[in-house]
């Protein structure tokens, strides 16, 4: 089975600290994605990585950073969690040219 | 602008009976393409059918069909026979080809089916 692992289901964390959420991914995929669910609002790409040490910038990248060494890892960090920041995140991969996308089961993230 | 619009934001519907979830988009790419995701209260998201802006007939996956207006820009979503498994968020997704095939997603619309 394809499975894409997302290291932590919840979190709660304080302003100020810096987060780490890992992803990875066994279907040795060359996309992988960060997103952000939001009630109302869907799912909005925080960014994007095409190879490794690739990144791109998605829609709403301010807060965030990204770090692929790997192929099959792909860390969101947030250097200085901030209330509005507490989201569900969402990491997936996909083959290019498919566009079909696996999805992890998302880490609630609560910033006090 | 919005890309993908879901105007539903909750539905319920009679277990054994069909429903439909909209879904419009707004692109000015030639190719494109259109996918529903289905997320439980796990939280996991699901692949249910995908629709290519050029394939001539409408997609179907067993118990979904996509019912894609070209002219309208519309990909709606159609469950039959509904099940209580069925309850869930579901999302219209675009891949648009200027968007180095990044998915632009809905609001989602949740549909609780009842017995």
């Amino acid at each position: 089975d394809v499975k894409v692992t997302q290291s932590s289901r919840y979190l709660v964390k304080r302003t100020g600290e810096k987060v780490f959420l890992e992803c990875v991914q066994d279907m040795d995929h060359e996309n992988m994605f960060w997103y952000r669910q939001d009630p109302g609002l869907g799912l909005r790409l925080i960014y994007f990585s095409y190879d490794v040490k690739m990144k791109e910038k998605g829609d709403i990248p301010e807060g965030y950073s990204v770090s692929r060494e790997k192929k099959e890892r792909f860390s969101l960090i947030l250097e200085s969690a901030s209330t509005n920041q507490t989201s569900m995140y969402l990491c997936a991969s996909g083959e290019t040219g498919t566009g079909e996308l696996f999805f992890g089961e998302g880490s609630r993230l609560t910033v006090l | 602008a919005q890309k993908i619009t879901q105007t539903q934001p909750g539905m319920f519907v009679q277990e054994k009976e069909a429903v439909t979830l909209d879904c419009t988009y707004d692109t000015s790419d030639p190719s494109y393409g259109l996918f529903w995701y289905k997320q439980p209260s796990s939280g996991e998201m699901i692949f249910l059918i995908y629709q290519g802006s050029y394939d001539q007939q409408n997609a179907t996956e067993g118990r979904y069909s996509l019912n894609f207006q070209k002219a309208r820009k519309s990909a709606n979503l159609v469950i039959s026979a509904s099940q209580l498994g069925d309850s869930a968020m579901y999302f219209c997704a675009m891949r648009e080809s200027s968007r180095d095939y990044k998915l632009s997603f809905g609001a989602g619309t949740t549909v609780t089916v009842r017995a």
